[in-house]
Formats: C-alpha cells, sequence, structure tokens
C-alpha cells in the first residue's frame, strides 16, 4: 500500500486550455474525494464518489469541471477552458466506507498554474 | 452549514517551547473534529480526530487536543515543540450525511525557532 497518488505534481497551462489529473486512491477504498486548495487558504470539497458513483458535487465545481471515476478505481478530474482563477491545488483524499466516519487520506496534491 | 475558524494565520514558537493552535466550529449538532498538518510538497496528514467520548484526544508526533462543547472550540496542544513541527496546521470538522465531507479552516503557520 504506497497511499494516495496524484498525477501529474505539477502542471501549467494556458488560459483556455484543458486540463486533466489523476487520482488513484488505496486500493481497497471505495470512497473518494476531490479537494481545492488556494494559496493560503483551507482546502475546499468538490466532489465526491462511492465507488463509480458521484453522490455529490460542490457548487464551487463549475461547468467546466468533469470528474469521473470508472469502475471505482481511479479518478479523474478534468478543467475545461481553464480561467487564471483556476491556480490551485488539487488534493485527492479516499477513505473505506465501514460505518461511522473513516479517516481520509490525502494524495500530494497536483498543482496548476494557469497563465 | 458548518464552518471551521483558526483565528491564528501564523505563529512563531521556539525549540522546545509548548503550543496551542486554537479551532473553533460552528455545526448544530456534534461534530466529527479532525486536526491535519500539511508539509511543502507533502499531502495532508491526519494527527488526531475525535467522534465522541473522551474529550481529551491523543494523536500522533505527540499531539494532544481537546474538546470544549461549550465554547465550540478543538485546539491542538504539544508540550514541547521540535523543529520538525514546522508545517501548516489545519482544523476540519466533518458532518453526518452521506457525502461526509471535510469542511477545512484557512490554517495555521508554525514557525519553530532554533
Amino acid at each position: 500500500d504506497t497511499g494516495v497518488s496524484q498525477d501529474p505534481r505539477h502542471k501549467i497551462t494556458k488560459r483556455g486550455q484543458n486540463v486533466t489529473f489523476r487520482c488513484d486512491p488505496i486500493s481497497e477504498h471505495n470512497r473518494l474525494y476531490w479537494y481545492r486548495q488556494t494559496l493560503g487558504q483551507g482546502p475546499e470539497f468538490l466532489t465526491y464518489f462511492q465507488n463509480e458513483a458521484q453522490l455529490e458535487k460542490s457548487r464551487l465545481l463549475s461547468d467546466r469541471f468533469s470528474a469521473e471515476r470508472p469502475k471505482g478505481s481511479f479518478s479523474t478530474l478534468e478543467i475545461q477552458r481553464t480561467e487564471q482563477g483556476d491556480s490551485a491545488m488539487y488534493l485527492c483524499a479516499s477513505s473505506l466506507r465501514e460505518g461511522g466516519y473513516n479517516e481520509q487520506f490525502f494524495g500530494p496534491g497536483t498543482r496548476l498554474t494557469v497563465l | 452549514a458548518q464552518s471551521v475558524t483558526q483565528p491564528d494565520i501564523h505563529i512563531t514558537v521556539s525549540e522546545g517551547a509548548s503550543l496551542e493552535l486554537r479551532c473553533n466550529y460552528s455545526y448544530g449538532a456534534t461534530p466529527y473534529l479532525f486536526w491535519y498538518v500539511q508539509s511543502p510538497g507533502q499531502g495532508l496528514q491526519l494527527l488526531l480526530k475525535y467522534f465522541s467520548g473522551d474529550t481529551l484526544v491523543q494523536g500522533i508526533k505527540g499531539f494532544e487536543a481537546e474538546f470544549k462543547r461549550s465554547q465550540s472550540s478543538f485546539n491542538l496542544r504539544k508540550p514541547s515543540v521540535h523543529w520538525s513541527d514546522a508545517a501548516e496546521y489545519f482544523c476540519a470538522v466533518g458532518v453526518s450525511g452521506s457525502a461526509r465531507q471535510l469542511t477545512f479552516g484557512s490554517g495555521t503557520q508554525l514557525t519553530v525557532l532554533p
């Protein structure tokens, strides 16, 4: 078990381009979360999957954002037509649903810079 | 909606001194409370959590936190800080519901002086 991994770790793109990030959760974890963290702030919830189903989305997740988790394993977060305001750290977390409240394990994040 | 306030943006302590980081939350029911630490280039690491029971919880790296319902607080403490504790610390609240996503405070940056 190597923990939650994210790829790439850094992405620089020009405004208007599309970007895609990948998250590989801990293998037995069925819950997967995406958060966004801007400079000087704590992470903010974007969306959540249980297995392959996307069950909740934050109002922060505009129409330009889409997330998938095919087969309930890895997940991708795509941002279309990037804007400078999308520059942030995108964090992925996973947890195991077995009743009660489970610890979320975070990946190292993908830092996006939109020029 | 739930919220978390960390009143101290930046704290500086000397190595060996005691530490207390403040956290206040707003939530209508009994919350699930967490402290995470984030070092540069690293993901968030869970230090400790409170779900119920004993209001003084012990975590990793010698940290502890006390849940005080009357003050809506969950302050993090350490009796003797080490230089390796320099990092950013986040308090978070989890709520019941299908997603159980976390709501984080804005963080406290800890600097440790030699």
